[in-house]
């Protein structure tokens, strides 16, 4: 079956890096994506990574992939008081499902 | 950002009247869906469309109809509603499916 599971909350002083992690169960996710979400707004795509990718670093933001585990994770290095939202973990998969499965989501704030 | 709106942004309704959503794309993507959104469980798929008169059920569907006769609009129908469809709905847009998924601002729906 399809899951994916985040931790709900997580608090960090400003400056601090942020760890957002994720776990999913179907092997045969092709792309995991990260969404941001701010109060009140739609989703926005942070960043995603290919299932053949271990790692992929955009600026600040640093994605890792451990496919034997299933494991994602966000990294946020200096993380400043405009992170703080909730972060979405996804995978679309190759199986026809044309559509993403979220994770629940995690509430990052942060502390200035 | 994407050139997705959503109509209407919020609205309250009666138990067992009909509600129609629609969202509207200035993108040309082939791809649309619909998700609802409800605290603990991130979103979750209602309906998707691959093409003009293409759609199909998500995880969700039960109790909610969709119609797409035009590339640019995808409508969600609840043709009876029920205080269980109070919720946010998200509709979002991609060019193929296992490309990234953009998000409109989302429609606030109270079913009284």
């Amino acid at each position: 079956g399809e899951d994916v599971e985040q931790s709900l909350f997580l608090s960090v002083r400003e400056g601090d890096s942020s760890v957002i992690n994720c776990t999913y169960t179907d092997s045969s996710s092709t792309y995991l994506y990260w969404y941001k979400q701010e109060p009140g707004a739609g989703l926005q795509l942070l960043t995603y990574i290919f299932s053949n990718m271990d790692m992929k670093q955009d600026q600040r933001l640093t994605v890792l992939l451990n496919k034997k585990d299933k494991h994602l994770s966000l990294r946020i290095a200096d993380t400043q008081t405009g992170d703080s939202a909730i972060y979405f973990c996804a995978e679309i998969l190759d199986t026809g499902r044309r559509a993403l499965t979220f994770g629940s989501g995690t509430r990052l704030q942060v502390q200035p | 950002d994407a050139g997705i709106t959503q109509s209407p942004r919020h609205k309250v309704t009666e138990t067992g009247t009909p509600v129609t959503l629609r969202c509207h794309q200035t993108e040309n993507h082939r791809y649309m869906y619909w998700y609802r959104q409800d605290p603990g469980h991130g979103l979750r798929l209602i309906h998707y469309s691959y093409g003009v008169k293409d759609t199909d059920k998500g995880e969700v569907s039960d109790g909610y109809s969709v119609s797409r006769s035009k590339t640019e609009d995808f409508l969600l129908t609840l043709e009876s509603a029920t205080s269980s469809q109070t919720s946010v709905y998200f509709c979002a847009i991609s060019e193929s499916t296992v490309a990234e998924q953009y998000f409109g601002p989302g429609t606030r729906l109270t079913v009284t």
